[in-house]
């Protein structure tokens, strides 16, 4: 089977801009969960998306929003960047939403200038 | 307070040695993973362990959920176990694949 794939893979952006970054599970995988990671906070767990539906959110502002369509593909936005959102960001998918095993796609590398 | 502590933070191990990286958590859990990353980004899932050990290779994990302790081992250690390791914990109080994650160890095997 094909993994989970992210695009794009690199992203610059200037601050107030808006991004969308993509994540494609497994073939099969009915959960999607985002990640940010930064060097100084480490990873943090954004959301989770079950069948379309949003089963968890992390802390993190109203900007972050996500969303997951009928064949499990899911979409990240984040509206009016700050300099603080240059982060990597990581998708990971499961089959289901129990806190089983999860497989991570390669990231989303964005800059904000 | 971070409910996941890992130490310790930075490892630098001449090949052939025995590692071990330790995790320590505050909180109720179902569930600990333990996730390897390398340079570059990439996260591969080593383990999911909710009792005991498991061994996969060259790697080892054990978990102490009385104490809320995991351990991650590496026997006869190598260059290419160079990598970030990071333990995650799912709280029983959380659903779904909510997870609390570690600040990582870094680990260089030096050939």
């Amino acid at each position: 089977k094909a993994g989970v794939t992210q695009t794009p893979r690199y992203l610059i952006k200037t601050r107030g801009q808006q991004v969308t970054l993509s994540c494609s599970p497994i073939s099969g995988h009915r959960s999607v969960s985002w990640y940010q990671q930064t060097p100084g906070q480490g990873l943090q767990f954004l959301f989770e998306y079950f069948s379309e539906t949003q089963r968890n959110k992390g802390n993190f502002p109203g900007r972050f929003s996500g969303r997951q369509f009928s064949n499990s593909r899911s979409e990240m936005n984040v509206s009016t960047l700050e300099l603080g959102d240059s982060a990597l960001y990581l998708c990971a998918s499961s089959l289901w939403t129990s806190g089983e095993t999860q497989y991570f796609g390669p990231g989303t590398r964005l800059l904000v200038l | 307070k971070n409910e996941v502590e890992q130490s310790p933070q930075n490892l630098t191990a001449q090949e052939g040695e025995f590692i071990t990286i330790n995790c320590s958590y505050s909180v109720g859990i179902s569930a600990l993973h333990w996730l390897q990353q390398h340079p570059g980004g990439g996260i591969v899932s080593l383990f999911m362990l909710s009792s005991g050990k498991k061994k996969h290779g060259r790697l080892i994990a054990t978990i102490n959920i009385q104490e809320k302790h995991s351990s991650l081992h590496i026997t006869a250690s190598h260059p290419r176990d160079s990598a970030v390791y990071i333990c995650a914990v799912r709280p029983f109080s959380n659903t779904g694949n909510q997870f609390y994650f570690g600040t990582g160890t870094s680990l260089t095997v030096i050939p």
